[in-house]
């Protein structure tokens, strides 16, 4: 079965403080990892989709990096407009996102 | 940008009563999710819908649960018998034939 794990469970940053989180997966054939944001209330929002190891995806504030084991999300000079969950997910094949449990950031003004 | 549109926001309802949760997902996709998630829990996956029919389910989805797509643009999740664990926000999903889900804003289901 499919397994997420995202670290920390909680980051508090001052703005401008850049940081990243982390999120390991055990995957019988990676299919795709997708980062997603979450706020209070809201359904995920999409940020990225990796598919290989090696590859890099940038929006504004945010990078994603993706290994054969892992994958992280720098917050460069983040703002309080970054406070959000950031969830993980993989895909293994076609039908479903295994999903971690998230890692909730607060960025204080 | 099409987004995926889910109603109610929220639904309380009685334990052992039906509820029928409703989504409308994203015009040329075509796959369709239930997903829900408890609060302060994972989202979990529940089912997939494929080709007018269930591709893959979770241990969760279990005969209280159907899945319904009655006409070309409507996805419906139904409970037959509600439990207090059931109490959770429910979100909908569509996808293209690869590539990201995209997500509705969730129905929160009370059961009382």
């Amino acid at each position: 079965e499919d397994q997420v794990t995202q670290s920390p469970e909680a980051l508090r940053l001052q703005e401008g403080e850049s940081s990243s989180l982390n999120c390991s997966y055990t995957v019988s054939g990676l299919r795709g990892l997708f980062w997603y944001r979450q706020d209070p209330g809201k359904g995920p929002e999409f940020l990225f989709t990796l598919y290989s190891a090696g590859e890099e995806k940038e929006k504004e504030r945010l990078k994603a990096t993706l290994t054969k084991k892992e994958s992280f999300l720098h917050i460069t000079a983040p703002k309080p407009e970054d406070s959000a969950t950031y969830l993980c997910a993989v895909r293994s094949n076609d039908y479903k996102l295994s999903f971690g449990a998230g890692t909730t950031v607060t960025v204080r003004a | 940008e099409p987004e995926v549109t889910q109603t109610p926001s929220h639904q309380v309802t009685q334990m052992g009563q039906e509820v029928i949760l409703r989504c409308v997902p994203i015009s040329n996709h075509l796959y369709f999710y239930w997903y829900r998630q408890i609060l302060g829990q994972k989202v979990e996956f529940l089912v997939s819908f494929y080709n007018n029919e269930i591709s893959e389910k979770s241990e969760i989805f279990d005969d209280q649960f159907s899945v319904e797509r009655p006409d070309g643009s409507n996805f419906t999740l139904k409970i037959r018998s509600t439990k207090l664990e059931d109490s959770a926000m429910y979100f909908c999903a569509s996808s293209p034939l690869s590539g990201p889900l995209h997500f509705g804003n969730g129905t929160r289901l009370t059961v009382t």
